[in-house]
């Protein structure tokens, strides 16, 4: 499976924006990026995901890098509720690849 | 609220019990899977099912047991169990089992095996 890299924690202020960062240098041309994120004691939720272009939903911005090595999932204010493991996802195409094979994630605090 | 509801939310069970645990899923959805997330471990696929069908079985010990009656329903059957299988079950549906579908969660089922 093509794999991601992400830091193990972040840390952000009440209502400031947050960019978490994800590399996946060895992305192929089919693969999707997802994001996740898994709150306390609940279990994970779909965040967004992309192929090529930017992408925009009510939760959060997904910037994919023009050679799709790297993506960046953008929090535009951030909430306490915010707080949580955020999971970069890559998902290929056929064979088996298409699961969802969860990392460590980065670990979001979020301080008042 | 994803959609995806489970029950029990907590269960407890000695090593020599039967139990089952069921998940549903409301949003129309072919696939299902059931996950497993020990504690501080990363979650871990455990079987796939599409329109009923399993696609998928990640080297899962036989004592787990998974049923699909329909595409709305998944058992996850349990019988002599380990210690070492507490964890927190984790269902989740898709609408189809290709890479640009997302999955929707459960809240999970925290089993503790005694």
């Amino acid at each position: 499976d093509a794999k991601t890299t992400q830091p193990n924690s972040m840390e952000s202020n009440e209502e400031e924006p947050v960019h978490l960062p994800c590399n996946h240098s060895t992305i192929s041309g089919t693969d999707y990026i997802h994001w996740y994120r898994q709150l306390p004691s609940q279990g994970p939720e779909y965040v967004i995901h992309g192929l090529t272009s930017n992408v925009n939903n009510r939760m959060a911005s997904l910037a994919i890098a023009e050679d799709r090595k790297s993506s960046t999932l953008i929090l535009h204010r951030a909430t306490l509720r915010d707080a949580a493991v955020y999971y970069c996802i890559l998902r290929g195409h056929q064979g088996g690849s298409e699961k969802l094979v969860f990392g460590k994630g980065t670990k979001l605090t979020v301080n008042p | 609220e994803t959609g995806v509801t489970q029950t029990p939310r907590h269960l407890v069970m000695g090593m020599t019990n039967k139990k089952s645990l069921k998940c549903e899923q409301h949003l129309g959805h072919n696939a299902m899977y059931w996950y497993k997330q020990s504690a501080k471990k990363p979650l871990e696929l455990m079987f796939v099912y599409n329109f009923k069908e399993q696609t998928e079985n990640n080297s899962v010990p036989s004592r787990f047991s998974p049923e699909c009656p329909n595409s709305s329903h998944l058992f996850l059957h349990l019988h002599t169990l380990q210690p070492e299988d507490s964890a927190l079950y984790l269902c989740a549906s898709s609408q189809g089992v290709t890479n640009s579908y997302e999955q929707y969660f459960g809240p999970g089922t925290r089993l503790t095996v005694t």
